[in-house]
């Protein structure tokens, strides 16, 4: 079966970039029937969906983020890629990667996610 | 973007009895291809997050049936027929008609 993990630094400083790196095992990247995202959750909080990216390299970035955002996908690795740059400790979440079917054609949900990895913003 | 307001926020509730989960979105979930993309995910403590229902009642793989969905617009409900031990945990309702997709703040799940 499909598994995410998620992996990266667990403490970046102010104003530098955050990057982490979701592989995917059990299942092909490169399929094309998924689009794999990136969600967040701040301590003791709720969720916030950062954005997708398609295999193909095509990405939506919540325009709450998008400024900062960049996702990327490496299909050679089966592995896809988030940096959030100028970070601040409002930062400071649960990073997740998920997997969702073509919105408004299938399920439309984060059906797989990943375990998570805690980032933590500060100097 | 839509707001996805949950009631309660905390719901203790006794083994082996009903619990019910109310969602509210600030803008009709019906989308122009007439699905209505609401999802309810679990998060067990120290877990991520879990698929239970999509659109609206369609309860995902491997999810038991004491787990139902319900409602149409702006209203959802998850109800569990018989709360058991491993129900603890906090629920989310998440929309997806209107990007970007957003989740309601959660309900925490107790046992009394």
């Amino acid at each position: 079966q499909v598994q995410l993990q998620e992996s990266g630094p667990g403490l970046v400083k102010p104003s530098q970039t955050l990057s982490l790196t979701c592989t995917v095992s059990g299942g092909s990247i490169s399929s094309g029937d998924y689009y794999w995202s990136w969600i967040r959750q701040h301590p003791g909080k709720g969720l916030e969906w950062i954005g997708y990216i398609y295999y193909s390299g095509s990405t939506y970035y919540n325009p709450s983020l998008k400024s900062r955002v960049t996702i990327s996908v490496d299909t050679s690795k089966n592995q896809f890629s988030l940096k959030l740059n100028s970070v601040t400790a409002a930062d400071t979440a649960v990073y997740y990667c998920a997997r969702s079917d073509d919105f408004w054609s299938g399920i439309s949900a984060f059906d797989i996610w990943g375990q998570g990895t805690m980032v933590t913003v500060s100097s | 973007d839509i707001v996805m307001t949950q009631i309660p926020l905390s719901s203790p509730v006794t083994l082996g009895q009903p619990a019910s989960i109310s969602c509210r979105s600030s803008q009709s979930l019906v989308h122009s291809d007439r699905n209505t993309y609401l999802s309810w995910l679990q998060q067990r403590p120290g877990q991520s997050p879990r698929l239970l229902i999509y659109k609206i009642s369609n309860r995902f793989s491997g999810v038991p049936d004491r787990f139902s969905g319900s409602g149409a617009g702006t209203d959802f409900t998850l109800k569990i027929s018989r709360v058991e031990a491993e129900d603890v945990g906090v629920y989310y309702c998440m929309q997806a008609t209107e990007f970007p997709p957003t989740f309601g703040q959660g309900t925490r799940l107790e046992i009394k």
